[in-house]
């Protein structure tokens, strides 16, 4: 069984420009959420992805947006990075999209770094 | 907006010493869930509540649940370095898929 894997681990942006983080989704899961983790904090739900739909936001900007494809892979996307934007990007897969049913399984997640 | 506070942010003992952390909602919880994030890590889920006032028990681990539903407990007793990281509740309102992670409770363990 495959675990949620996330590319890259490590990136260093520069403010203003954009980032694309991707994730792809343990082996039967078919829904994906992203959570920012900042630096001593507990991770934020930015959104959450189910059929290819996104399905909840948290409170993030427009800026921040996603995508997921057939094969329940999903890609994070922010525009016009900004400093405070620095975090760890957690993508975490789960069997159905209520969470009260299925825990979240964890990616290494990607440090995002904007300079 | 819903919130998730944890108490204390950081708890030093010495191996063998017991470990509490506490997790308060601003808001009723249809169930709440526990991961620990080891140092460099990323959160690995521990446990489930549901019911209003659930003990659970996995070996040196006890998890609470309150009578409100709107805080829970983690009680480790006796432990040892394999329990450093940090541990996370995190919140269920209704039947949402959006999860409140609290502020997290940072352990470190000395010999």
């Amino acid at each position: 069984e495959t675990g949620v894997t996330q590319s890259p681990t490590h990136l260093i942006k520069t403010r203003g420009q954009q980032v694309t983080l991707r994730c792809s989704s343990q082996s039967g899961h078919n829904t994906v959420s992203w959570y920012q983790q900042a630096l001593g904090q507990g991770p934020q739900f930015i959104f959450q992805y189910y059929r290819e739909e996104e399905n909840g936001r948290g409170n993030f900007p427009p800026r921040f947006s996603g995508l997921q494809f057939p094969n329940y892979s999903s890609e994070l996307n922010v525009n016009a990075l900004e400093l405070d934007d620095s975090a760890l990007y957690l993508c975490a897969s789960s069997l159905t999209l209520f969470a009260d049913n299925s825990p979240l399984h964890f990616g290494n997640g990607t440090r995002l770094t904007v300079t | 907006g819903q919130q998730v506070m944890q108490i204390p942010q950081y708890q030093h003992v010495q191996e063998g010493e017991d470990f509490t952390t506490y997790c308060n909602s601003s808001t009723t919880l249809s169930n709440i869930q526990w991961y620990k994030q080891r140092p460099g890590g990323h959160p690995v889920f521990l446990i489930q509540l549901v019911k209003s006032g659930e003990v659970k028990k996995q070996k040196r681990l006890t998890f609470q649940f309150g009578e409100a539903k709107k805080n829970s407990s983690l009680h480790i007793t006796a432990t040892q370095t394999t329990d450093v990281g940090t541990y996370f509740c995190a919140g269920l309102t209704g039947g949402g898929n959006k999860l409140t992670f609290g502020t997290g409770t940072q352990l470190k363990v000395e010999l």
